[in-house]
């Protein structure tokens, strides 16, 4: 089956630093989404990339659909406490409809 | 508008028991998602409902698992009878339509297994 690589698993950063953390995949995706799931709640949307080479950004967070369609990497800037979380990529492939694979995710840590 | 409600939120049970976890997505949303993460691991499909249609079932890890949709609300998830390595986070999600839509999470529900 289709398996997406997401590193790095945990960051530990300051208060004001950026992030960048990223997903690869085998397969090929049609669609790219990325998540964040604060603790005791579920995965909420942050952005979703529907073109290779696709670059948007929501506030201080970016993320790009890459031109291959088997990655993706998910940039935030100037981080605050409470972007403390983890983070899933997710991917979707026409073929497999509404079936949405994910990623490990990455657990962020922020310190003041 | 309430998001999607799942119950309990925690469940604690020995191994060879039954346990039924309840999903009730968005008012509208047609589409109704299982998903399951293990301790660790990523965040696993476990079937997709259209109404109360099984639309695709292929991540249901055996036949110990059985969803429903009675009447295309809401839905449960029973697992019979728990083994050790049912264990983790069961995650409901709900959606207007299956293509570009978000899917909308519910705050998941902690199964233990003892």
């Amino acid at each position: 089956g289709q398996q997406l690589n997401q590193s790095p698993q945990s960051m530990f950063i300051q208060e004001g630093e950026d992030v960048s953390m990223n997903c690869t995949s085998s397969s090929i995706f049609n669609t790219w989404l990325w998540y964040k799931q604060d603790p005791g709640e579920g995965p909420v949307l942050l952005i979703a990339l529907y073109k290779a080479g696709e670059l948007t950004s929501n506030g201080r967070l970016t993320a790009q659909f890459g031109i291959t369609r088997k990655d993706s990497f998910l940039n935030i800037s100037a981080s605050i406490p409470s972007d403390v979380g983890i983070y899933f990529c997710a991917g979707r492939y026409t073929g497999t409809a509404s079936k949405l694979t994910f990623g490990t995710g990455t657990r962020l840590q922020v310190t003041l | 508008e309430a998001g999607v409600t799942q119950f309990p939120s925690h469940s604690v049970i020995e191994k060879g028991q039954t346990v039924t976890l309840r999903c009730d997505p968005i008012s509208g949303h047609d589409n109704l998602y299982w998903y399951r993460r293990v301790m660790g691991k990523e965040i696993k499909f476990l079937l997709h409902f259209v109404k109360e249609s099984k639309q695709d079932e292929s991540g249901m890890p055996n036949n110990r698992f059985l969803a429903e949709r009675t009447g295309g609300t809401y839905s449960t998830l029973k697992v019979q009878p728990a083994e050790l390595e049912d264990s983790g986070v069961y995650f409901c999600a709900s959606s207007q339509d299956p293509g570009l839509d978000t899917q909308y999470f519910g705050p998941g529900t902690r199964l233990t297994v003892l």
